[in-house]
């Protein structure tokens, strides 16, 4: 099986910052790597696929990076309705979940 | 635009079978996709249950595979899931999603969800 861990678990940021969160795949899975975001509630929305495209219709500031076995989600400018919890999803063999990272307010 | 709706009971006794269905709305589940479907525990993380095909072909999380069954039915386009002797660690919120790309890709639209407890 393939293990996805995130760091950090929680994340504490002002509206206005930069905000990093990585994921690391426990063995390789080239580029086959998406991130969502979800609110209180509320299902997944998918904000990047294939590690760095960004979906249609997702703002700008969210931009992904990576290869192999480390990824990043970069939040350029946290705006107010970014407050929530970020997973990483691997599609490489079956698929896997990061356990998620909330952002939350400083 | 597509649309999924998840169905079925709130609350299954366990060691009983949990039967879920997924209503796809415009959009024929006989054109293509793979359908999975992924569960949640409440305050807990998502959990990738399994993907079918409308030509029968599944892949299930190797945990569960063993309780598991997906399928397609084209007649009503609809995807079902059944899993059987459920217990206590099976009670989450359960999404349905449309696979992207090919039997494991990324997964758009989701689903609302719908919460099943299991409880005597």
């Amino acid at each position: 099986d393939i293990q996805m861990t995130q760091s950090p678990s929680t994340l504490s940021a002002s509206v206005g910052d930069r905000v990093t969160i990585t994921c690391r795949a426990s063995q390789s899975i080239s580029t086959w790597l998406a991130w969502y975001q979800q609110k209180p509630g509320k299902a997944p929305k998918l904000l990047i696929y294939k590690a760095s495209s960004l979906e249609i219709g997702v703002p700008s500031r969210f931009s992904g990076g990576g290869s192999g076995t480390e990824f990043t989600l970069t939040i350029s400018g946290l705006q107010p309705d970014d407050f929530a919890t970020y997973y990483c999803q691997q599609y490489n063999t079956y698929s896997t979940f990061g356990q998620g990272t909330k952002v939350e307010i400083k | 635009q597509m649309q999924l709706q998840e169905s079925g009971p709130g609350l299954v006794k366990p060691s009983e079978t949990l039967s879920l269905t997924c209503t796809v709305s415009n959009y024929s589940t006989s054109r293509g996709y793979y359908w999975g479907w992924i569960r949640q525990p409440p305050g807990k993380g998502l959990e990738w249950l399994g993907s079918a095909y409308h030509s029968g072909t599944t892949y299930y999380n190797p945990s569960l595979k063993r309780r598991l069954t997906i399928s397609v039915d084209t007649s009503k386009n609809q995807v079902s899931l059944i899993l059987n002797s459920v217990t206590a660690a099976d009670t989450a919120v359960y999404y349905c999603a449309r696979v992207y790309s090919t039997s494991f890709g990324w997964l758009d639209p989701w689903g609302q969800g719908t919460l099943v407890t299991v409880s005597s």
